[in-house]
């Protein structure tokens, strides 16, 4: 079964940092295209990162410079390590998978596939 | 800029069909989206891939009462025979070379 299961949520105060773990089961990540996707409380859905199974990485403005993606890929795992943590950034936190697909320009295809999210909380 | 365009709610009758819209902003008319569905409480589930030229593929396991269609800059998600638990956020993604978008969602209520 194809899945990804995160962990790692909780509640820091601001200005602190958390590392969130998304393990793959079923598909490598190596070879795929993921990404952490987040959900304010009573908000939309917002694209946070992404890592290419190039290595390349990309993010929002909102968090370039204090989130870092990355994966293990001897434990098919992918990670967000958040620094610099401000209230906004209290959200769900969902990964999720972009199949290759050499029909698109990135050279990934739609998301795929989604975890069940963990929670992040920045409060005093 | 790439920008995905969603109306913030819809609603329709129990049995009734709906088509929600998602529209891709100037210039970008011809990028593929995917349309996510939500349940309350619940992480996102993909329903299915649209490209420009109308062809479209579904995930694993969605009715055949979930249908999508493309029309210029548009495109749309149609939900045929609405049951109770197709009440829930719809999201449109697009997508580029470094960037993911995601329209603000449109809630639909089954009355």
């Amino acid at each position: 079964e194809l899945q990804l299961v995160e962990s790692g949520g909780g509640l820091v105060r601001p200005g602190g940092s958390l590392r969130l773990s998304c393990a793959a089961s079923g598909f490598t990540v190596s070879g795929n295209y993921v990404s952490w996707v987040r959900q304010a409380p009573g908000r939309g859905l917002e694209w946070v990162s992404i890592i290419y199974s190039g290595g390349s990485t990309y993010y929002a403005d909102s968090v370039r410079d204090r989130f870092t993606i990355s994966r293990d890929n001897s434990k098919n795992t992918l990670y967000l390590q958040m620094n610099s943590l401000r209230d906004e950034d209290t959200a769900v936190y969902y990964c999720a998978r972009a199949p290759y697909s050499g029909k698109y320009n990135s050279g990934h295809d739609a998301f795929d596939i989604w975890g069940q999210g963990t929670m992040v909380t920045v409060s005093s | 800029q790439l920008v995905l365009t969603q109306s913030p709610s819809a609603s329709a009758s129990l049995g009734a069909s709906v088509k929600l819209t998602c529209t891709l902003s100037s210039g970008h008319s011809r990028y593929a989206i995917a349309w996510h569905q939500q349940q309350p409480e619940k992480g996102p589930r993909y329903l299915m891939k649209l490209n420009s030229d109308g062809s479209h593929s579904k995930g694993d396991g969605i009715p055949d009462r979930f249908s999508g269609s493309s029309s210029g800059a548009e495109r749309y998600l149609t939900i045929s025979s609405l049951q109770s638990e197709d009440e829930a956020d719809y999201y449109c993604q697009t997508w580029g070379t470094g960037i993911v978008v995601f329209g603000g969602g449109t809630r639909l209520t089954v009355l």
